[in-house]
């Protein structure tokens, strides 16, 4: 089975809000993250990653959180803009290997 | 910079039928994978290449195979088309060595199998 989930597969949300994105990970082991955005007819592209002994990282408009108590990731979109409508995607580094969970599609309403 | 290649983008076979995926990338990239997509699924891990020279299973490896041909290329070759195996391929690359576990993927071959 899936050691990578994400908690809802579908999230819609207005222009201009900020989107929260979830993940569950069962590998307490994993030591390496990665969050994927997949948009419609092309290959997953990087946004941003993490390592284990990381509670946080920001990039650009984007931050990811780690929890390690609960296994649980999350990211978080500022300010959200129609060109992140998209599928996101978890991953999870298992010696070099990445797992993906399910995906959220993101909608933004205009 | 090209990335990941791969071709052909779209391919329609009938069941029995035999193919060769090819990627390539021009990022000096030790690993490379494999992965198919199906609808409501993330990526799920067909084949990989750790380095030139060597293939492993990944988690879903039955009716296919794979040839490392170079530092390069990485083949995905489909011996007999099943229908079950309609699916949108994604071949990656990724630079351990380095510290660098993300994966930088090719846009896709989208496969029915009829």
């Amino acid at each position: 089975g899936e050691s990578v989930g994400l908690h809802l597969p579908t999230l819609s949300v207005q222009e201009g809000d900020n989107s929260i994105i979830n993940c569950a990970y069962s590998n307490s082991a994993s030591d390496y993250f990665i969050w994927y955005k997949q948009e419609s007819g092309k290959g997953p592209q990087f946004i941003i990653d993490i390592r284990s002994n990381m509670d946080k990282r920001q990039g650009q408009r984007v931050t990811v959180l780690l929890n390690k108590t609960v296994k649980h990731l999350s990211l978080q979109i500022a300010a959200t803009q129609p060109g992140d409508s998209a599928v996101y995607f978890c991953a999870e580094n298992n010696d070099y290997k990445l797992s993906f969970g399910a995906g959220t599609t993101v909608t933004v309403r205009a | 910079n090209a990335g990941v290649t791969q071709t052909p983008k779209f391919q329609v076979l009938k069941t029995g039928q035999s193919m060769t995926l090819q990627c390539a990338q021009d990022m000096n990239h030790n690993s490379m994978y494999w992965y198919r997509q199906d609808p409501g699924m993330g990526l799920r891990l067909i084949y990989y290449s750790a380095s030139e020279g060597t293939t492993d299973k990944g988690e879903v490896p039955n009716g296919y195979n794979v040839s490392r041909l170079n530092k390069r290329e990485f083949s995905l070759r489909l011996e007999s088309a099943a229908p079950s195996q309609t699916s949108v391929y994604f071949c990656a690359s990724s630079e351990p060595s380095q510290g660098i576990a993300q994966a930088f993927f090719g846009q896709g071959t989208r496969l029915t199998v009829v």
